[in-house]
């Protein structure tokens, strides 16, 4: 019930091309669904988030799709750039409980 | 505006001792939780503060705890450590219990020899 299931483990992007990681959630009770990216070495850093009440968001190149019937979101990274390559976790919450729930993560890698 | 801040950046003990962490969020940030990242198990909750008062834990032996003081910063402890708590571990700190997105520091790198 509190698992979130990412997807692929690793990706290998062309630079100037599209990433796409994908998402999966049982809870239907997560009201709070963001990305973060990580650097070896760093904490994690939000990326972008969304909430279930909206189906697309979008900050510079980086976009959330989100489809609540099939308990699915995902990030896309338009025009990736060899800076992109970091791990990418995508993450929920409860609101009202105060902790994420972590993906797995995907280690992105974008070739020059 | 400074991130959170964690201390030390780099930890080595020993198997059996006992460790505390610390963790200082950002100015005016309320809520304070902290997590343990391992290449196996990823990024696992431990326990979240607010307000001084736990409002939440994760899945972890007693081994582990935290407190939070009245100024925000918070400590975790971790008694009798195991080989297997090596890890990275990470606090973020949110305004209001994560209405409004969570701020990671760059984390405690403890080892357990």
């Amino acid at each position: 019930q509190q698992q979130v299931k990412q997807s692929p483990q690793s990706l290998i992007v062309q630079k100037g091309g599209i990433s796409i990681i994908n998402c999966a959630y049982e809870n239907t009770a997560f009201d709070y669904f963001p990305w973060y990216q990580q650097f070896p070495g760093k904490g994690p850093a939000l990326l972008i988030a969304i909430r279930p009440d909206v189906s697309e968001k979008k900050e510079g190149r980086f976009t959330i799709s989100f489809n609540k019937s099939a308990k699915q979101f995902s990030l896309h990274i338009m025009d990736s750039q060899p800076g992109d390559s970091a791990t990418y976790f995508c993450a929920a919450s409860i609101g009202s409980q105060g902790n994420l729930i972590f993906g797995k993560g995907t280690k992105l890698s974008v070739k020059p | 505006k400074a991130g959170v801040t964690q201390t030390p950046r780099y930890l080595i003990k020993t198997r059996g001792q006992q460790v505390t962490l610390s963790c200082s969020p950002i100015s005016g940030h309320r809520s304070v939780s902290w997590y343990q990242q391992t290449p196996g198990q990823g990024l696992q909750f431990l326990f979240e503060y607010f307000s001084e008062t736990q409002r939440n834990k994760g899945n972890f032996p007693g081994r582990f705890s935290g407190r939070q003081f009245s100024n925000s910063r918070s400590e975790m402890n971790v008694s009798t450590l195991e080989l297997g708590d090596s890890a990275l571990y990470l606090c973020a700190s949110s305004p209001d219990r994560g209405r409004f997105g969570y701020t990671f520091g760059s984390g405690t790198r403890l080892t357990v020899v």
